[in-house]
């Protein structure tokens, strides 16, 4: 399907354990995001990627890893989950031609962390 | 830290009635935009307003920009119950190319 995908969209897990939240876009947007969302804290940006293999740190990048082999796809990496990254997780994607483009989020992930 | 903060944090209305949600930012920008956000869903926007621009609409959405003030507004006439949602505004990160910062969002709510 064209657009942006999230999986899973629902995820629990146990402290200590290694996640990892995918992401997928069909319209070989250029930068891609992670954010999460919290309650009384709007969206953070967590990390971004320009493009394949380029990344970079967001507001809240601790405890998160990223990568971006493929244009399509930027999976988000909880090396060592805990309870404070509790939250739901949304990607985005833009195409990048201008300062600052539309953003195309996807459903977001639900992610608890017991 | 958050560089938009949208006031009021949540404004419930009549259908028919008009709403208008406010946004602050603390460094000058380049761009200010608009999402919505539906519950339970991704975020879709709706709106971008440039720093040269005072004023801009969208159908039933108009937004302004006082970049003296460093504020924006949106406005959204003859609600709907369908316009139920989440408001951010996000603005163009200092030196972050593609990169925005959001807001924490106005809720608002639409009573038929």
């Amino acid at each position: 399907d064209a657009g942006i995908t999230q999986s899973p969209r629902y995820k629990i897990t146990e402290t200590g354990r290694q996640v990892t939240l995918m992401c997928h876009q069909t319209w070989s947007h250029s930068y891609m995001f992670w954010y999460r969302q919290d309650l009384g804290h709007g969206l953070r940006l967590i990390y971004y990627s320009a493009a394949a293999d380029i990344t970079d740190k967001g507001e809240v990048p601790d405890g998160y890893v990223v990568s971006r082999s493929k244009t399509e796809n930027f999976p988000l990496t909880l090396e060592s989950a805990t309870r404070s990254q509790t939250s739901v997780y949304f990607c985005a994607s833009s195409d990048g031609l201008a300062t600052m483009d539309e953003q195309f989020f996807g459903p977001g992930t639900r992610l608890t962390v017991l | 830290s958050q560089q938009g903060e949208e006031d009021p944090q949540a404004l419930s209305i009549q259908e028919g009635e008009n709403a208008t949600m406010n946004c602050s930012y603390k460094t000058s920008i380049n761009n200010l935009q608009w999402y919505r956000q539906n519950s339970g869903r991704g975020l879709v926007h709706l709106i971008l307003i440039r720093s040269n621009e005072r004023e801009k609409h969208s159908g039933r959405l108009r937004v302004t920009l006082d970049t003296s003030k460093k504020s924006s507004s949106l406005l959204i006439t003859a609600s709907r119950a369908a316009d139920t949602a989440s408001y951010f505004c996000a603005t163009d990160a200092p030196g972050g190319y593609q990169k925005v910062t959001f807001g924490t969002g106005t809720k608002l709510q639409v009573i038929p």
